[in-house]
């Protein structure tokens, strides 16, 4: 069974940082390619931004609202996914999904998010 | 950036009555490769989203046939041929042709 537990959210001061990580399970993790999604209370799903796989060269692309802030990252070894998110803004709190590219296509989200919270 | 727009924004349904979502994008969401990156999901109330469609037309595992899609180009339809009470969420579609990849506003299905 597929399982994406998303960790590491937390409250944080604006400016600040904080690093979500994804951990993998019950697939082939080093051949899918991973997204982050996220969702501000009552709003809607937004894209934050994808690593590809080792094979597609670990390209990554970014929302333009967060382009140049975040970061995403992988670990193949560990089955683990990054989030590195810099210079936080209020607007960015949300709770945050990671998601697997599905073969063939869509995305495959199985956690319940971890929620970040920016505010003095 | 490809612009998802979707219609309406707030969908009351009767059980067994269709419903219809309309999804357009600000760009063509055909690839070279003959199918159009064009994907649907829902959120049900305190869920996380679920894929139900993908690359268009592909329905995901486990989704009901009496969900359907259609379109081309940049003009997409989701339909439900007879509502049920579990179908009540959010309805997103998303464009996965470009960088950065853009969710419409969501629909918001609810029961009379």
């Amino acid at each position: 069974e597929v399982q994406l537990v998303e960790s590491g959210g937390g409250l944080v001061q604006p400016g600040g940082s904080l690093k979500l990580s994804c951990a993998a399970s019950g697939f082939t993790f080093s051949g899918s390619a991973m997204h982050w999604v996220r969702q501000a209370s009552g709003k809607g799903l937004e894209w934050v931004g994808r690593i590809t796989s080792k094979a597609e060269s670990y390209v990554t692309g970014y929302g333009a609202s967060v382009n140049g802030r975040f970061t995403i990252s992988r670990d193949d070894s560990k089955n683990t996914a990054y989030l590195q998110m810099n210079s936080l803004k209020t607007e960015d709190t949300a709770v945050y999904y990671c998601a697997r590219r599905q073969t063939g296509g869509g995305l495959e989200v199985r956690g319940q998010g971890t929620t970040v919270t920016v505010s003095s | 950036d490809i612009v998802m727009t979707q219609s309406p924004l707030s969908l009351p349904v009767t059980p067994g009555e269709p419903a219809s979502i309309s999804c357009r994008s600000s760009q063509s969401l055909l690839h070279t490769n003959g199918f159009h990156y064009l994907d649907w999901y829902l959120q049900k109330p305190g869920q996380s989203p679920q894929l139900l469609f993908y690359l268009g037309s592909n329905r995901a595992s486990g989704v009901p046939d009496r969900f359907t899609v259609s379109g081309s180009g940049t003009d997409f339809t989701l339909k439900i041929s007879r509502v049920e009470a579990d179908d009540v969420g959010v309805y997103y579609c998303m464009q996965a042709l470009q960088t950065p990849q853009t969710f419409g506003q969501g629909t918001k299905v609810e029961i009379k």
